[in-house]
């Protein structure tokens, strides 16, 4: 069975410097991995994801993530934090179910806070 | 990239009452639907798998005939949420996926708050 854990609920973090949001997962195969975020009252949108392609993928908003199999983590990085990044961010892995098909499996979600 | 429009945004209706919310693909066509539940501060946990001409597939724990779900089109899904309790209050969100490979991302609704008073 495939899981997504985030290991920070909150994360805080001055303007201008750099963000990084955490996500591990577990899965019995291959998965494809994303990143969206959400601001308050809003459906998510997708800021990258990685989909066996390349390792180190760049999304919208200056976002990056890096997949490493050896770690089993995605995580979220950006060089400088903006204030219209403080939002909630959810890791998300698409994997394949028994039976066919394939799910999305959701994790908790890592609220950030921009501060000047 | 696809576009996925949900209305209405947000509703407040009387406990009893029914509330429809509608998801829909507007340029692509969705075969499968999915919906969504969010509580306060907490992820997204699925509902159910709204499928186009048959009948939705449900999560564990979801009263099917409490949310009736209706795929009539390619373009449009429909969740009704059938004599509301405050209990029901919540944020409702729809998504779909342009193909069903695993490495096709979702796109979501904007979401409908639900406030049932």
């Amino acid at each position: 069975a495939q899981s997504v854990t985030q290991l920070d609920s909150h994360v805080s973090v001055s303007e201008g410097t750099p963000v990084l949001l955490r996500c591990n997962y577990s899965s019995s195969y291959s998965p494809s991995l994303f990143w969206y975020v959400q601001h308050p009252n809003k459906g998510l949108q997708l800021l990258l994801k990685y989909t066996s392609a390349a390792t180190l993928v760049k999304g919208i908003n200056g976002f990056e993530a890096e997949f490493k199999k050896s770690e089993t983590s995605f995580h979220l990085t950006k060089p400088s934090a903006h204030m219209s990044d403080a939002a909630e961010y959810f890791c998300v892995v698409s994997d394949r179910v028994t039976g066919g098909g394939n799910k999305l499996t959701f994790g908790t979600g890592t609220q950030l806070k921009v501060e000047l | 990239g696809a576009v996925v429009s949900q209305h209405p945004s947000w509703v407040i209706c009387k406990s009893g009452t029914s509330v429809k919310i509608e998801c829909r693909s507007l340029d692509f066509q969705a075969t499968t639907m999915f919906w969504y539940r969010q509580f306060p501060k907490q992820s997204l946990m699925l509902m159910a798998t709204s499928n186009e001409g048959s009948k939705a597939t449900y999560e564990q724990g979801v009263e099917k005939d409490k949310f009736l779900i209706n795929h009539a089109s390619l373009t449009l899904s429909t969740l009704t949420v059938t004599s509301a309790h405050p209990e029901d209050s919540s944020f409702y969100i729809c998504s779909a996926r342009v193909g069903d490979k695993m490495n096709t991302e979702a796109f979501f609704g904007q979401g409908t708050r639900l406030t049932v008073v």
